[in-house]
């Protein structure tokens, strides 16, 4: 299957600074992004959906001043977390597909700890 | 929005023994995955269902797509020692265009093999 690279995989960061998160699609130009959030021993949940070029849209609860997304190119996609507390220590992975109704794939998954 | 009850939660077998988990959900969905997600990375796709009805086969994996739109169940046949991991359920409504068609996963289940 095509290959989604998320960078970094772990990042310990301070409270009250922001991280930057980097997937990219190694293989396929992803006209579409999804970011989702995953708590220790939860499911997955959707975060916020981008599509080069245009603003993300985020799923209702999700700050979008808070998890900045920027999807300027048809193969990378940022999340910002910006002004990080403890509380968004969480599993952040995204999926990245070719076209509306093609597979999207996954990235490795980026653990974000904030201390 | 949509939720997805899966269930078992957690499943403690013997090597060789058959695995059964479903998904259930109170609304339709017109595709319906199964991911399994080993610890700090992210979910792989197993198995795609994109037909009501369907009956899909990977190896020794079976799942189907309920014909209400509504479940989808997963079989893992001969279970072996590498099947142990955190299987995930998902549903995509699919939208034509927009893209605004993230997944809405099921909270897991946790298969653990004893040899």
């Amino acid at each position: 299957g095509a290959v989604v690279s998320q960078h970094p995989s772990r990042v310990i960061c301070k409270s009250g600074t922001s991280v930057k998160i980097e997937c990219r699609s190694l293989d396929f130009q992803a006209t579409t992004m999804f970011w989702y959030r995953q708590f220790p021993k939860k499911s997955l949940m959707l975060m916020a959906t981008s599509n080069e070029g245009s603003k993300a849209t985020y799923e209702q609860g999700v700050e979008k001043d808070k998890f900045l997304i920027n999807h300027a190119s048809l193969t990378l996609s940022t999340l910002t977390v910006t002004s990080a507390h403890p509380e968004d220590s969480s599993f952040y992975i995204c999926s990245a597909r070719e076209g509306a109704g093609t597979e999207a794939f996954f990235g490795q998954g980026t653990r974000l700890t904030v201390v | 929005g949509q939720q997805l009850n899966q269930s078992p939660q957690s499943m403690f077998i013997q090597e060789g023994e058959d695995v059964s988990m479903n998904c259930t959900s109170s609304s339709i969905f017109n595709t319906w995955l199964w991911y399994k997600q080993d610890p700090g990375e992210g979910p792989v796709l197993l198995i795609a269902l994109y037909k009501a009805g369907e009956l899909t086969s990977n190896g020794r994996l079976t799942a189907q797509f309920g014909i209400t739109r509504k479940d989808s169940f997963l079989n893992i046949s001969a279970s072996i020692p590498s099947d142990v991991g955190i299987y995930f359920c998902a549903g995509q409504l699919g939208y034509s265009g927009g893209g605004a068609d993230g997944l809405t996963f099921g909270k897991g289940t946790h298969l653990i093999i004893q040899p």
